[in-house]
């Protein structure tokens, strides 16, 4: 079965500290793993995507396939970066996204 | 704004009544997905159409529930004799053919159903 589990619902940080969003999943194959972000009164963007190894706006995350994870980082928090975010997994090769439920994470000024 | 594009935005109707949302992709992508979210909880996949052909429903889907595209541009879905269950948001998403994996999302539809 293919699921997705982000334990924290809430995740509260002041500026400037380190920020670790969790992810696990459930995955029988190879997946690809997404973190996609939604900002107040924005529509669902992706952020970044496992394969590209890239840093997008500081935010990193890597696979982690021994413990099936893929937890977002970023070293210093901003204030903009609250937002909701969604750890969403594809097999690979297929189309559909299976999302996580989301972690709300607010940093306070 | 060339995003994608959804109507109604907010729809309330009552149980048992027949209710139709629109989906208009970014006209170059080829893939559109439909998704529905619970309050609290992530999106969920309903079913997703390459061109005009719908490729995969999930289970999710019931026979109350069902989605066209027809000329491979913009979708509707459509779920009849409505419950009270079935109130969320439905979102439509599109990617383009050489990048499947980002997805555009829309803005959504919320259903209300009394």
């Amino acid at each position: 079965a293919q699921r997705v589990t982000q334990p924290e619902k809430l995740l509260s940080v002041f500026k400037g500290a380190p920020v670790e969003l969790k992810c696990n999943y459930s995955y029988s194959g190879s997946p690809e793993l997404f973190w996609y972000v939604q900002y107040s009164r924005q529509r669902l963007q992706l952020l970044l995507r496992h394969i590209s190894r890239e840093s997008i706006k500081g935010f990193t995350a890597d696979l982690n396939k021994g413990e099936t994870s893929f937890h977002l980082k970023k070293p210093f928090a901003q204030e903009e970066d609250s937002a909701m975010y969604y750890c969403a997994l594809s097999g690979l090769g297929a189309q559909k996204l299976v999302f996580g439920q989301g972690t709300r994470l607010t940093i306070n000024p | 704004d060339t995003g994608v594009s959804q109507n109604p935005r907010h729809k309330i109707t009552k149980r048992g009544q027949n209710v139709t949302f629109r989906c208009d992709p970014i006209s170059e992508h080829n893939r559109l997905y439909w998704y529905r979210q619970t309050l609290g909880q992530g999106p969920e996949f309903l079913t997703y159409f390459q061109n005009e052909a719908q490729l995969e429903k999930s289970r999710l889907l019931s026979d109350r529930f069902s989605a066209e595209r027809p000329k491979g541009s913009f979708s509707t879905l459509e779920i009849q004799r409505t419950e009270q269950g079935d109130s969320a948001m439905y979102l439509c998403a599109s990617s383009p053919r050489d990048r499947h994996y980002e997805q555009y999302f829309g803005p959504g539809t919320r259903l209300t159903v009394t």
